[in-house]
């Protein structure tokens, strides 16, 4: 199976800034790459799928890129409800499978 | 609005059996692939097992293959998962999730909140 390695697990970060978060897939995935958030508590959000699509409703700061086995999330600019657990997924190959995830917190 | 409302968790021992299931609703559920994802204490997310529209085909991934079975009744708009021989190691919040067909059924852009199962004597 597709081992996805995200980097790094803890970002800190001050509102407002930049955030960038990435993930690399241990063999190519070409764009079969998706992203989730994940505040606690709650359930997975779907961010991006196709490695830079937006799902429905997601704010235009989000943003994703890259292809075969490295990729990144960018949030352009931090607001107070990003802060949470970022999770890439790669569905390029049965089966889907999910990064360890990284944690943006408060600097 | 589109909701997934899983049920069925709890406590069992090592080896016990327990179905969780998902009632859907805001959306035409016999129209998806619906998957099960889990998600151990403080840890990441493991797909368990998807399901076509018509429940013609199922896959699993291999730490589950014989011990969970996943089906749906389209009628009553409802995802299954029945797990049998349950390990200390299957202890998660398992999530229902809708599988989009916009990353050909591999994504899911709806989850619910989730049901905790915890294996424990």
């Amino acid at each position: 199976e597709i081992v996805m390695t995200q980097s790094p697990a803890t970002l800190s970060v001050s509102p407002g800034e930049r955030a960038t978060l990435s993930c690399r897939a241990s063999q190519s995935v070409s764009s079969n790459l998706a992203w989730y958030q994940q505040k606690p508590g709650q359930a997975p959000r779907l961010l991006i799928y196709g490695a830079s699509t937006g799902a429905t409703g997601i704010p235009a700061r989000f943003s994703g890129s890259g292809s075969g086995t490295e990729f990144t999330l960018t949030i352009s600019s931090l607001q107070s409800e990003d802060f949470a657990v970022y999770y890439c997924q790669q569905y390029h190959i049965w089966p889907r499978t999910f990064g360890q995830g990284t944690k943006v917190d408060i600097k | 609005e589109v909701q997934l409302v899983e049920s069925g968790g709890g406590l069992v021992q090592p080896g016990g059996s327990l179905r969780l299931s998902c009632a859907a609703s805001g959306f035409t559920f016999s129209s998806y692939w619906m998957s099960w994802v889990r998600q151990a204490p403080g840890k990441g997310l493991e797909w368990v097992a998807n399901i076509k529209q018509d429940g013609s085909e199922k896959y699993y991934v291999d730490s589950v293959k014989g011990r969970f079975t996943i089906s749906r009744d389209n009628a009553k708009n409802s995802l299954y998962l029945q797990m049998k021989s349950l390990r200390a190691e299957d202890t998660a919040v398992y999530y229902c999730a809708r599988d989009s067909p916009y990353c050909g059924g591999d994504c899911s852009d709806y989850w619910g909140q989730g049901t905790l199962v915890t294996v424990s004597s």
